[in-house]
């Protein structure tokens, strides 16, 4: 059974930079097939997804947040990481770790995700 | 970005009832759309993916349909467990898009 785990500060001060770890047991980030992701919630709202990093580094990112994002992975420690740089009241919101499935390069689909951790950008 | 949108955003239904919920993508997805449950607080949960396959685990009351711009999630008898929130996304391109949710309640 794949369990991710998000943890990270739930205050981040304006301006400063979001940092989030999620880490993986019962599979790894070093196995092709699946993008390690990153998805948030706003308080009442939606989802938006953030970007994936692919088991070999590539990483894609939603154009909404820009260059603000980096996501990186530690395959020794089988975990996830996330950076959001420069944020504001605006990130406030829940942030969930997920595994997509890569199927077959046609499907894709966020099987297994995070308890999510509330981050409040605040001063 | 391809939009997702859920309308209604809240639907009421009482047990045993056959519910559906649709979704309707900006442009064409082909099958590439998910469908997820999330309760107050927890973490969605994945149902259906490229538009009818149940995951696994998924009670078999749970199913879905469509292709190109229109999908629909059915509930063929709704159970006190289903009353929760319910999204549609479409893996076709990326950015991955979510719709706005529909809230199912009694």
């Amino acid at each position: 059974q794949v369990q991710l785990q998000e943890s990270g500060p739930g205050l981040v001060r304006p301006s400063q930079t979001l940092s989030l770890t999620c880490t993986v047991s019962g599979g790894s980030v070093s196995t092709g097939g699946y993008y390690w992701s990153w998805i948030r919630q706003h308080p009442g709202k939606g989802l938006e997804w953030i970007g994936y990093i692919y088991y070999s580094g590539g990483t894609y990112n939603n154009p909404s947040l820009k260059s603000l994002v980096a996501i990186s992975a530690d395959a020794s420690k089988n975990q996830f990481s996330l950076k959001l740089s420069s944020v504001t009241a605006a990130d406030t919101a829940v942030y969930y770790c997920a595994r997509a499935v890569v199927d077959g390069g046609t499907y894709s689909y966020f099987d297994y995700w995070g308890r999510g951790i509330l981050v409040t950008v605040s001063s | 970005d391809i939009q997702m949108t859920q309308s209604p955003s809240s639907l009421s239904a009482s047990i045993g009832d056959r519910v559906t919920i649709p979704c309707r993508a900006s442009q064409s997805i082909g099958t590439s759309l998910n469908w997820y449950q999330q309760k107050t607080g927890k973490a969605p949960k994945l149902l259906i993916y490229a538009t009818s396959i149940l995951q696994s685990g998924v009670p078999s009351r749970f199913s879905g349909s469509g292709s190109g711009t229109d999908f629909t999630l059915i509930i063929s008898s709704l159970q006190a467990e289903d009353f929760a929130t319910y999204y549609c996304e479409q893996s076709y391109r990326s950015p991955r898009t979510f719709g706005q949710g529909t809230k199912l309640d009694i």
